[in-house]
C-alpha cells in the first residue's frame, strides 16, 4: 500500500497561470479531503469529496478554485489564474466511507511568482 | 459547519514535564476526535483518536480525554521528550458526510 500520493511535490507558477494538483488516495479509500496550509498556520479545510460527488465544499474560495474526484484516476484540485496569495502547501487526505482515520499525502507546495 | 478552537497556540515545556493542549468544538453531531502531529516540513500524522462513546483513551505517554457535554477534548503528553517538539492539531468530524475540521494548531517545544 503506497499510501496517499500527491504530485507534484513542488509547483511553481507565474501569476495568471493554472495550477493542477493531484491526489491518489490509499487503496480502499473512497473519500478525499483537500486542505490548504499557509506558512506557520493550521490546516484550513477546503473540500471533501467522494468519487463523482462533492460532499462539502464550504471551504473552497468562490472563484478560481475547483475540485473533482472522477470515477477513474486521481482527485484534482484546480486553481485558475493563480495569484501570489495562493502560495501555500496543499495537503490531500484520504479516508474510508466510515470517515475515521485520515491519511495525509506529502503535500504539494505551490509557489506563485 | 463545525468550528474547532484550540489552545494554546504555543507551548514550551522542559523535558520530563507534562503538556496539555485543549480543544473545543461546536457541532454536537461530531463523534470522532483525532489528534495529529506535524513535524516541520512533513505531513500531519495521526497520533491518537477518540470516539464520543469513550471518555478517555491512553497510548503510552499520550492520552486524550473527551467531555461531550461541555464539547471539549484535551491531549495530554507525559514525560515529554525533545522529539515531541512539533505542531499538534486537534480535529472533529462526524459520520460520512461530516467534514474533518482542524483547530489552528499548537506549536510544542520541549527543551532539554
Amino acid at each position: 500500500n503506497a499510501g496517499v500520493m500527491q504530485n507534484p511535490r513542488h509547483l511553481v507558477r507565474r501569476r495568471g497561470q493554472e495550477a493542477r494538483l493531484r491526489c491518489s488516495p490509499m487503496k480502499g479509500h473512497s473519500h478525499v479531503y483537500w486542505y490548504r496550509q499557509l506558512p506557520e498556520e493550521g490546516l484550513k479545510f477546503m473540500v471533501y469529496l467522494q468519487k463523482e460527488n462533492i460532499i462539502d465544499e464550504s471551504g473552497m474560495p468562490k472563484e478560481r478554485f475547483s475540485a473533482e474526484f472522477p470515477k477513474e484516476g486521481p482527485s484534482i484540485l484546480r486553481i485558475q489564474q493563480v495569484v501570489r496569495g495562493d502560495s501555500a502547501a496543499y495537503f490531500c487526505a484520504s479516508v474510508t466511507e466510515m470517515n475515521t482515520e485520515a491519511f495525509f499525502g506529502q503535500g504539494t507546495r505551490l509557489t506563485v511568482v | 459547519g463545525e468550528n474547532v478552537e484550540q489552545h494554546p497556540s504555543t507551548l514550551s515545556v522542559q523535558e520530563g514535564d507534562s503538556a496539555v493542549i485543549k480543544c473545543t468544538y461546536s457541532d454536537s453531531a461530531s463523534n470522532y476526535f483525532p489528534w495529529y502531529k506535524q513535524e516541520l516540513g512533513k505531513r500531519p500524522q495521526l497520533i491518537i483518536d477518540i470516539r464520543s462513546n469513550v471518555g478517555e483513551k491512553k497510548d503510552q505517554r499520550i492520552a486524550v480525554t473527551l467531555n461531550k457535554t461541555a464539547k471539549h477534548f484535551s491531549l495530554h503528553i507525559t514525560e515529554t521528550q525533545p522529539e515531541d517538539s512539533a505542531v499538534y492539531f486537534c480535529a472533529a468530524s462526524g459520520d460520512s458526510g461530516y467534514a474533518l475540521n482542524f483547530g489552528k494548531g499548537t506549536s510544542l517545544l520541549v527543551t532539554p
